[in-house]
């Protein structure tokens, strides 16, 4: 069974540009969850998807966002980038919170750098 | 405040020896506390969750309300142990947020 599948694993882009990072979660989960890993910061909480729906975001500013599409894969986009958006951005899927569950299956990553 | 500290960003010991990486949380409510692994070149997992009480690769961990803490411990820590390991909290399922530590990396030498 395939893990949860991110792309593309490296970007780079400048000041002001705008990165779209895509997440295939595993089959049969709903819910997809997006977390920043920048340098010295740890993971931190960006936004939690379930059943196309955002039902949680972080302490992040409006120009991180994203959806979720009716198969349950989703997108993260950043607008106007800045430097210390510079970070690693790891996906990660569950089954649908309403099930209880809430076990996260992580994926390997998109290195986003901003130039 | 929610948080997780883990007090460590280093932790080194020899092949054989116990090992204990310290997790302390703050949560007013009944939190879920998890332990993730992370090793070479290898993706963020899931180690063990406190409320399955289990043992995964030798390793245990117990919730201790009273101090607020979730250290996880092994007795006899071996080469392959060697990793970055994160502690983190949910608070609630309604949020969906996991709220994790800084990170120790454990390196187990020969």
């Amino acid at each position: 069974e395939a893990g949860v599948t991110q792309s593309p694993t490296h970007l780079i882009k400048t000041r002001g540009q705008q990165a779209t990072l895509r997440c295939s979660p595993i089959s049969g989960h709903t819910s997809v969850y997006w977390y920043q890993q920048a340098l010295g910061l740890g993971l931190q909480f960006l936004l939690w998807y379930d059943e196309g729906e955002e039902r949680n975001r972080g302490n992040f500013p409006p120009r991180f966002s994203g959806r979720q599409f009716p198969n349950y894969s989703s997108e993260l986009n950043v607008n106007a980038l800045e430097l210390e958006d510079s970070a690693l951005y790891l996906c990660a899927s569950s089954l649908s919170l309403a099930s209880g569950a809430n076990v996260l299956t992580f994926g390997a990553g998109s290195r986003l750098t901003v130039l | 405040a929610q948080r997780v500290t883990q007090p460590e960003k280093l932790l080194s010991v020899f092949k054989g020896a116990p090992v204990e990486l310290k997790c302390n949380y703050s949560y007013s409510g009944s939190p879920e506390l998890f332990w993730y692994v992370q090793y070479s070149r290898q993706r963020l997992q899931l180690l063990l969750r406190h409320i399955s009480r289990e043992s995964i690769k030798g390793f245990t961990a117990d919730l201790n309300k009273g101090e607020t803490s979730f250290h996880l411990k092994k007795p006899f820590a071996q080469e392959e142990d060697s990793a970055m390991y994160y502690c983190a909290l949910s608070g609630s399922s309604n949020t969906g947020k996991l709220i994790f530590g800084q990170g120790t990396t454990l390196q187990v030498k020969p």
